[in-house]
């Protein structure tokens, strides 16, 4: 199966950018991650899907500011000008079918904190 | 708005059964697969569990086989998770979501939390 890995915490200052990273298993660094966001005390919303080729497709009402890209078996979630309001957790995951057996994965999730 | 609504949380004994519901609403249910996902305290997302439109395919991760089941009722716009022989790893907010046409999980409920307790 793959495994997602991804950094517990990040932090940056109120304005500033950064980039969160979610690292495929080396088997199956081709595939498509999603992101989400789960605020404190609330149920994860879809961000973003990241391919293999760096493109990405962004869910309704996703602002301009957050960007997906793809280097080898990582996807990105990149943020600029970060708000108070993007502190939260971020969650990658991935579906596969192996052997006529569908499933999703997701990473262990990132807290980020805006300082 | 969409949304989905889970109940059926709760405390339950090591070996217990609880069987969790979501109702749907202003969302066309019986054209999308649906999703339960739980999330640990303190930890991150675990998918459990989907369904297609029609029940006909389920699919479960390792941990769950055996012992939960996944089943929908279209007429109720309804989406159950009768979980059994609980064990205390099984403690967590569950939440039910449905998969976009393009498959990502693009609504979610607000979850219902499940204490199994020894």
């Amino acid at each position: 199966l793959p495994v997602l890995t991804q950094p517990p915490s990040a932090s940056a200052l109120l304005g500033a950018s950064i980039k969160l990273t979610c690292t495929l298993s080396s088997e199956h660094s081709t595939y498509t991650v999603e992101w989400y966001q789960q605020r404190p005390g609330r149920s994860p919303q879809y961000i973003m899907t990241v391919k293999s080729d760096g493109t990405h497709i962004k869910g309704d009402g996703i602002p301009d500011r957050f960007l997906g890209s793809s280097s080898g078996a990582d996807r990105y979630l990149t943020f600029s000008n970060l708000q108070s309001d993007d502190e939260a957790e971020y969650h990658c995951g991935e579906s596969h079918t192996i052997d006529g057996q569908v499933g999703w994965v997701f990473g262990g999730g990132t807290k980020l904190t805006v300082l | 708005e969409v949304q989905l609504v889970e109940s059926g949380g709760g405390l339950v004994q090591v070996g217990g059964s609880r069987r969790l519901s979501c109702a749907a609403s202003a969302f066309t249910f019986s054209s999308y697969w649906m999703s339960w996902v739980r999330q640990a305290p303190g930890k991150g997302l675990e998918w459990v569990a989907n369904i297609n439109q029609d029940g006909s395919e389920k699919y479960y991760v390792d941990p769950v086989k055996g012992r939960f089941t996944i089943s929908r009722d279209n007429a109720k716009k309804s989406l159950y998770l009768q979980m059994s022989s609980l064990r205390v790893e099984d403690t967590a907010v569950y939440y039910c979501a449905s998969h976009s046409h393009s498959n990502y999980f693009d609504y979610w409920g607000q979850g219902t939390l499940v204490i199994v307790s020894s």
